[in-house]
């Protein structure tokens, strides 16, 4: 089976620092996406990881522990347009689908 | 704008009809993915078209169907509409199903009510 998890909801306030976990178990790995939503809007792609490690951009940065199914999304610096949704999402090992988690909300207050 | 373009952005309908949902990829990239997603259920994923071919499926109902074309948009058809077919409807594509090269531009989405 294939199964991602997020938590469901995170808050933080403006200019600190918060880490969205995500934990997989999938049939076959082919790399792990980190995409950002905000609210009736399209997913935009931040971050793909696919060796183990940190991959920094900017104020995010995104890790992967391919022997835990383990991978967190880190956001510095917030700011208050950074609440949205923050979906993780694992591609199989053939590259024909790529499952999504149902997210995490983060609300960031001033 | 990530250069994927969906018609229309908005549906209403009643259930028992069919609709169709138009997809144009970005220019240069031949795969194609549609996505529901419903507040419940988080983003599905459909089905995926690669330069004109099905190429994998996903929890796609029998009721739904979909083709690319030689052009390289896509349409979903939804048929026998039910109102838990309510939904918005996303299609992305790529340059390449494989690895770095499936990120996903993601389309505006549309947005079927189903009453």
């Amino acid at each position: 089976g294939q199964n991602i998890d997020q938590p469901t909801e995170m808050t933080a306030t403006e200019g600190a620092i918060v880490q969205i976990n995500c934990t997989y178990q999938t049939s076959g790995f082919n790399g792990l996406f980190w995409y950002q939503q905000h609210a009736g809007e399209a997913p935009t792609f931040l971050s793909y990881n696919v060796l183990d490690g940190l991959e920094e951009k900017g104020r995010f940065s995104s890790f992967l522990s391919r022997s835990k199914g383990y991978s967190y999304l880190l956001l510095k610096e917030l700011q208050m347009k950074d609440s949205a949704s923050y979906l993780c999402a694992v591609l199989n090992q053939a590259g024909t689908a790529l499952i999504f988690g149902k997210g995490t909300t983060l609300s960031v207050s001033s | 704008d990530s250069g994927v373009t969906q018609t229309p952005k908005h549906l209403i309908t009643a259930t028992g009809q069919r609709v169709t949902l138009r997809c144009s990829p970005r220019s240069g990239d031949l795969s194609v993915y549609w996505y529901q997603q419903s507040l419940d259920q988080g983003l599905q994923f459909l089905i995926q078209y690669y330069n004109g071919e099905e190429r994998a499926k996903g929890n796609i109902l029998e009721r739904f169907s979909a083709q690319q074309f030689p052009d390289l948009h896509s349409e979903l058809n939804l048929s026998s509409l039910e109102l838990g077919d309510s939904a918005l409807y996303f299609c992305a594509s790529s340059v390449d199903p494989s690895g770095r090269a499936n990120e996903q531009f993601f389309g505006p989405g549309t947005r079927l009510t189903v009453l």
